[in-house]
């Protein structure tokens, strides 16, 4: 099974700042590469798919890069609704593992 | 609009068995392969699941086969999860979720809660 491995686990940030949060495949993965945002109680939300494709209606602060085995999830500037968690994972393969996830909170 | 609605959760013994569904509208349910990934409490997200537009090809976590059958009825426009055996790691929100052209998950419902304790 192809391991998914995000960092940081937690993240402290302020309205306005620029997030990156990193994830890395255990194999190469190609493009294969989605991210999610879910909020306590709540379904978890496609944000971006295939590494760097925006879902329809995600604002343009939301944007992916990267191919093969790293990948990055880039929040332009913080907005009050952006505190959550979020989950990368790979669609390569089956199992389509997901990451540990990275909690954004509040500074 | 795409809608996806669980049902069947509830509180269950070790070693008993639950029906979940997975009820969808507003697209064309047999042209989609579908999933069920859960979420223990305070966890994150689990892989467990996956069965094909016609229903001829499933996968399964470790976590869950032979326990578990994924299942789907085209013409009544549901998915099923039969949950054999049960255990109390298997503790968690249950969702379903459609995979899109590029494998991605694209809607999700918002999950059913299944508790297994004595």
């Amino acid at each position: 099974d192809i391991q998914m491995t995000q960092s940081p686990s937690s993240l402290s940030a302020s309205v306005g700042d620029r997030v990156t949060i990193t994830c890395r495949a255990s194999q190469s993965i190609s493009s294969y590469l989605n991210w999610y945002q879910q909020t306590p109680g709540k379904a978890p939300k496609l944000l971006i798919y295939a590494a760097s494709s925006l879902q329809s209606g995600v604002p343009s602060r939301f944007s992916g890069s990267g191919s093969g085995t790293d990948f990055t999830l880039t929040i332009s500037s913080l907005q009050p609704e952006d505190f959550a968690t979020y989950y990368c994972q790979q669609s390569d393969s089956i199992p389509n593992t997901f990451g540990q996830g990275t909690k954004l909170e509040i500074k | 609009e795409v809608q996806l609605v669980e049902s069947g959760g509830g509180l269950v013994q070790p070693g008993g068995s639950l029906r979940l569904s997975c009820a969808v509208s507003g697209f064309t349910f047999s042209n989609y392969e579908m999933n069920w990934v859960r979420q223990a409490p305070g966890k994150g997200l689990e892989w467990i699941s996956y069965i094909s537009g016609t229903g001829n090809t499933v996968h399964y976590a470790d976590s869950v086969r032979g326990r578990f059958t994924i299942s789907r009825d085209n013409a009544r426009n549901s998915l099923y999860l039969q949950m054999n055996s049960l255990r109390v790691e298997d503790t968690a929100v249950y969702y379903c979720a459609r995979r899109g052209t590029y494998r991605h998950y694209d809607y999700w419902g918002r999950g059913t809660l299944v508790t297994v304790s004595s």
